[in-house]
């Protein structure tokens, strides 16, 4: 079965700090995503990945950085954490094809205090 | 401009009753792909129903159905006999074929759905 694994479900942690993200798949996926999703505003897109140590970024990678060493690995990053990245973050993966869907990890709520 | 476009923020509708969420969308590709998602209060996102731009058929799985209408750009999900289980946020997404953003989706900002006895 189909499984993408983030490493917490709910984190916190303090205005400063540096935090990792990690997502995890098994499918063998290329593509791998980081969305962020706040209430109103749906998921929009931090970054993407492709292929192992590509990436691309996506429509608000603003604060964030990406690694992808491991071709099921994508972490997300962010290089000194602020209140206004508290928010619900998905991982998720999908194969290239046009007509295969992404799928989604169970999210990590984060806070920022 | 927004590709996906979900005009209804919510819905309610009595449970064994059919629904309709809206989704319009913007593309000048001819060659895309057309999703919904449901996402429940526990968070999890799971994969309803795909649409390709070259399906000539309505796409349907199960109690779920895609009206599909290429000319007006829109792409409504169908929930026929709606249960009590059926209530949670729905996302339309599209997947456009372009070369740098190869597997990407934007999502709408999504219609809370909730059923009723």
């Amino acid at each position: 079965d189909v499984k993408v694994t983030q490493s917490s479900r709910y984190l916190v942690k303090r205005t400063g700090e540096k935090v990792f993200l990690e997502c995890v798949q098994d499918m063998d996926h290329e593509n791998m995503f980081w969305y962020r999703q706040d209430p109103g505003l749906g998921l929009r897109l931090i970054y993407f990945s492709y292929d192992v140590k590509m990436k691309e970024k996506g429509d608000i990678p603003e604060g964030y950085s990406v690694s992808r060493e491991k071709k099921e690995r994508f972490s997300l990053i962010l290089e000194s954490a602020s209140t206004n990245q508290t928010s619900m973050y998905l991982c998720a993966s999908s194969l290239t094809e046009n007509n295969q869907p992404q799928h989604f990890g169970d999210g990590t709520r984060l806070s920022i205090l | 401009a927004q590709k996906i476009t979900q005009t209804q923020p919510g819905m309610f509708v009595q449970e064994k009753e059919a629904v309709t969420l809206d989704c319009t969308y913007d593309t000048s590709d001819q060659s895309y792909g057309l999703f919904w998602y449901k996402q429940p209060s526990s968070g999890e996102m799971i994969f309803l129903i795909y649409q390709g731009s070259y399906d000539e058929q309505n796409a349907t799985e199960g109690r779920y159905s895609l009206n599909f209408q290429k000319a007006r750009k829109s792409a409504n999900l169908v929930i026929s006999a709606s249960q009590l289980g059926d209530s949670a946020m729905y996302f339309c997404a599209m997947r456009e074929r372009r070369g740098s953003t190869l597997g990407r989706l934007y999502f709408g900002r999504g219609t809370q759905l909730t059923v009723w006895p």
